[in-house]
């Protein structure tokens, strides 16, 4: 009963690809998040939903686009992939804004 | 612009060689300190969280500890499970926060 759970796992393609990662929390959390990772391990918002309604933006490219259906699923959506998106990406969920973050396991993109 | 600092970047310790890692912080507005515990191939698991200065928290052999321009997160008689990367967060909550790069601990048996 995973509580937050994001697929694939491990992810590699090549440059100018278009690539999607899910997620899902069965928390019944209302906030969920996308967090970029870099190889220096610092972990960056990306965007947050707060049921279902997109909260912040923080200067990501819009080849990023963040797709929530309902409030247990936000999925990221990738065109153009680009060398430098190359990190890991975390899915995240909280029950309000000044909760603790539950992380997925990541997804491991890897452009080339 | 919000920080978050932490140090040492990388701690070897044997197994029960107590010892600490520092979180210093300037970030305006702050609503809670938060601890992380990631390891390899995971993601970070929630530690503790920390609201006002003077406030301390315990878990096992952590103990976390906040003044108004650190934090600090004692580790007493580590073991080699204990072994993981550690982030600290500051900020106004889950869409403001700011992660510091993390001490990546290895306690050897």
């Amino acid at each position: 009963d995973t509580a937050v759970s994001q697929t694939p796992k491990y992810l590699v393609t090549q440059m100018g690809n278009d690539k999607s990662i899910k997620c899902e929390q069965n928390l019944g959390h209302d906030t969920m998040y996308w967090y970029k990772q870099d190889s220096k391990k610092f972990l960056k918002i990306m965007f947050s939903y707060n049921n279902k309604e997109l909260i912040i933006n923080e200067t990501v490219p819009n080849r990023f686009s963040p797709k929530s259906p309902d409030k247990a699923h936000l999925n990221l959506h990738i065109n153009s992939l680009e060398l430098g998106d190359s990190a890991v990406y975390f899915c995240a969920s909280s029950s309000t804004e000044n909760s603790p973050l539950h992380f997925g396991n990541g997804t491991r993109l890897t452009v080339t | 612009e919000d920080q978050v600092t932490q140090s040492p970047e990388a701690l070897r310790l044997q197994e029960g060689e107590s010892s600490s890692l520092n979180c210093s912080y300037t970030v305006s507005g702050l609503r809670g300190l938060f601890w992380y515990r990631q390891d390899p191939g995971k993601g970070p698991e929630f530690l503790f969280t920390l609201y006002s200065a003077g406030e301390e928290k315990e878990k096992e052999r952590l103990k976390a500890t906040l003044t108004k321009k650190e934090s600090f997160l004692h580790i007493t008689a580590p073991k080699p499970e204990d072994s993981a990367t550690y982030l600290c967060a500051g900020g106004q909550g889950g869409s403001r926060l700011t992660f510091g790069e993390g001490t990546q601990l290895t306690v050897n048996p």
